[in-house]
């Protein structure tokens, strides 16, 4: 089936440090979206990468979507305690309609 | 607005048993879905809806059942619970069902099963 995998799965960085957490399709994919879920919360939506080689940005966060179209990556400068979470990537895989496959997520952990 | 509401937060039930997982949006979306969290696992899609009347199944379907009678509600049926269904249930919508659109989530609704 489709699959699409995060790395890593876990990450501890000093406040101030940076972070990135890859997202890797088996497939291609026709869109991207990233979701950060704070401890104990539902999932939030991020941003949306739809053309091949992509990359937008939101303050301190970086969003990229590969050549391919089948990977993506997010990257926070220098990390704050509050961008502790997990955060997901979602993909709509080529001609997959409707079916969104969620990736196995981040968890960050900031240490003050 | 409300936006996505579920019910119950927390449940308990012994294996067998069978319950409805409520879901309900007040945004008109037409897009549905329900997803489980499992440790490690992410989030995985047991079933979606593009509108009243029309659902399919996710990647984990076996043991949910759905239905979508209004465009506001997806109520998502466990048939005969099973300590395997322990796991934190998301609902979600998102507007237009043919584009990966931002998909809003509701809080959750935390099962066990003993």
């Amino acid at each position: 089936g489709q699959q699409v995998m995060q790395i890593p799965q876990y990450q501890h960085v000093q406040e101030g440090e940076d972070f990135t957490t890859y997202c890797n399709s088996s497939t291609t994919l026709s869109n991207i979206q990233w979701y950060k879920q704070r401890p104990g919360g539902h999932p939030v939506f991020l941003i949306q990468l739809v053309k091949s080689g992509e990359v937008k940005k939101q303050k301190r966060l970086t969003f990229q979507f590969g050549e391919a179209k089948k990977n993506s990556s997010l990257h926070i400068t220098a990390t704050q305690t509050t961008d502790v979470g997990t955060y997901f990537c979602a993909g709509l895989h080529s001609g997959g309609y409707q079916k969104v496959t969620f990736g196995t997520g981040t968890k960050l952990q900031v240490i003050p | 607005n409300a936006g996505v509401t579920q019910t119950p937060k927390f449940q308990v039930l012994k294996t067998g048993q069978s319950m409805t997982l409520q879901c309900a949006q007040d945004m008109n979306h037409e897009y549905m879905s329900w997803y489980r969290q499992d440790p490690g696992m992410g989030l995985r899609l047991i079933h979606y809806s593009v509108g009243a009347g029309i659902t399919d199944q996710g990647e984990v379907p076996n043991g949910y059942n759905v239905s979508r009678s209004t465009t506001e509600d997806f109520p998502l049926r466990l048939l005969s619970a099973a300590p395997s269904q322990t796991s934190v249930y998301f609902c979600a919508s998102s507007y237009v069902p043919t584009e990966l659109n931002e998909q809003f989530f509701g809080p959750g609704t935390r099962l066990t099963v003993l």
